[in-house]
């Protein structure tokens, strides 16, 4: 069967950095996916890779190694509204997206 | 904003109620999906529409029916739920279905089922 793995929550300090693991199965690769949700609220858009390495948007990166099947989300320079959940998805060789059950990243003063 | 409405954004209904959720998005885009949200659990899949026409059914009761009347507008028709069907329905749009597309969702109705 097709699976992705992350952390349920994690717990990180204001100011600090914080990197959110996802391990993935799946019959197939055609990119993976970030999205953040607050409580509440629509899962929105954070980042995409497709290709091996590091993409850097600002406070945020992305990270994806295909062979070991992982990628990691990296937050820097926490801030309190960056309390979410983050999920991670993976459009498999059919095209669907397979998603994680979510990290939810809670920031302390 | 994201560009994907949704209403209502918290619905409360009884087991013998009718219902519907509309999802309206203002995005240009072609395909409109229906999800369920559990607590803890992954986005589940359930409908797919591309250019209006429904592609996927992802083994959902029959007591969830979809209607696409056009490609910004996105129904979900509630009937006879049970309790387990309490969860966050989530819609989410893209350009099309397919490709390396990424979707956009809407904030969510948050369902109880009594």
């Amino acid at each position: 069967g097709q699976n992705i793995d992350q952390p349920t929550e994690m717990t990180a300090t204001e100011g600090a950095i914080v990197q959110i693991n996802c391990t993935y199965q799946t019959s197939g690769f055609n990119g993976l996916f970030w999205y953040q949700q607050h409580a509440g609220e629509a899962p929105t858009f954070l980042s995409y890779n497709v290709l091996d390495g590091l993409e850097e948007k600002g406070r945020f990166s992305s990270f994806l190694s295909r062979s070991k099947g992982y990628s990691y989300l990296l937050l820097k320079e926490l801030q309190m509204k960056d309390s979410a959940s983050y999920l991670c998805a993976v459009r498999d060789s059919n095209y669907q997206l397979i998603w994680g059950a979510g990290t939810k990243l809670i920031i302390k003063p | 904003e994201t560009g994907v409405t949704q209403t209502p954004r918290h619905l409360v209904m009884g087991m013998t109620n009718k219902k519907s959720l509309k999802c309206e998005q203002h995005l240009g885009h072609n395909a409109m999906y229906w999800y369920k949200q559990s607590a803890k659990k992954p986005l589940e899949l359930m409908f797919v529409y591309n250019f209006k026409e429904q592609t996927e059914n992802n083994s959902v009761p029959s007591r969830f029916s979809p209607e696409c009347p056009n490609s910004s507008h996105l129904f979900l028709h509630l009937h006879t739920l049970q309790p387990e069907d309490s969860a966050l329905y989530l819609c989410a749009s893209s350009r099309k279905r397919g490709g390396q597309e990424t979707q956009y969702f809407g904030p969510g109705t948050r369902l109880l089922v009594l």
